[in-house]
């Protein structure tokens, strides 16, 4: 089944203690894509990533590292998690020469306390 | 900046209500228009899609036709189930390039009731 997967669904963690938030697709995508969903303001990008090695700032990329070592993967790292991050992500995929949408993670619950 | 503007919710109907979920867009050159639908505890799902104007994309009974005239592509559904209850986000793609980013509207929570 072609699918995004992201781990863990819900993390609870304090403030400081840096986490990564897996991500990983099965459809040989191009593009990866993080947004985190917060409540009146949608969802916005935090950053994306062209192919293998290709990475870049989204809207919101303040706080955030990723990296593209691999085609299937792109992990979310908090390096210092503050409660401001506190929000709902979603890791994307999709085929760049295609007119068709992303195909989406489950999502990951994190909240920082 | 391209952006995407949809109604505020929640929108609350009754079962086999007909549905509006109005969405106007800003941007330039010729976005590619999405619907995404968001069930409670899950992921985005894409609903329907058009690439150019006076597109209908439309499954699941849903409807939404790319007016480049007005910059809208409102959601429609003849009659809605409970089923149906889910946050409804619009988005956008700019044609090309680096602007492979969707950009999304606030979203729209529908409630159908029995």
């Amino acid at each position: 089944e072609a699918q995004v997967t992201q781990n863990p669904r819900y993390l609870i963690t304090v403030t400081g203690k840096k986490l990564t938030v897996t991500c990983s697709q099965n459809m040989n995508h191009e593009y990866m894509s993080w947004y985190r969903q917060d409540p009146g303001l949608g969802l916005r990008q935090i950053y994306y990533s062209m192919n293998v090695e290709v990475t870049d700032k989204g809207d919101v990329p303040e706080g955030y590292k990723v990296s593209r070592k691999e085609k299937r993967n792109f992990p979310l790292i908090l390096e210092s998690p503050s409660p401001n991050q506190t929000s709902l992500y979603f890791c994307a995929s999709r085929q760049l020469a295609s007119n068709y949408g992303y195909t989406f993670g489950s999502g990951t619950r994190l909240t920082v306390v | 900046g391209d952006s995407v503007t949809q109604m505020e919710g929640p929108v609350t109907l009754s079962e086999e209500a007909f549905l509006t979920i109005n969405c106007t867009y800003t941007a330039t050159g010729y976005p590619s228009l999405f619907w995404y639908v968001q069930y409670p505890g899950e992921g985005l799902q894409l609903l329907l899609k058009a690439t150019k104007a006076d597109d209908k994309g439309s499954n699941k009974g849903f409807e939404a036709t790319y007016r480049k005239e007005t910059t809208s592509f409102h959601l429609e559904k003849g009659s809605v189930q409970v089923s149906d209850s889910a946050v409804y986000f619009c988005a956008l793609r700019g044609p090309g390039g680096a602007t492979n980013k969707l950009i999304f509207g606030t979203g729209t929570l529908l409630a159908v009731q029995p």
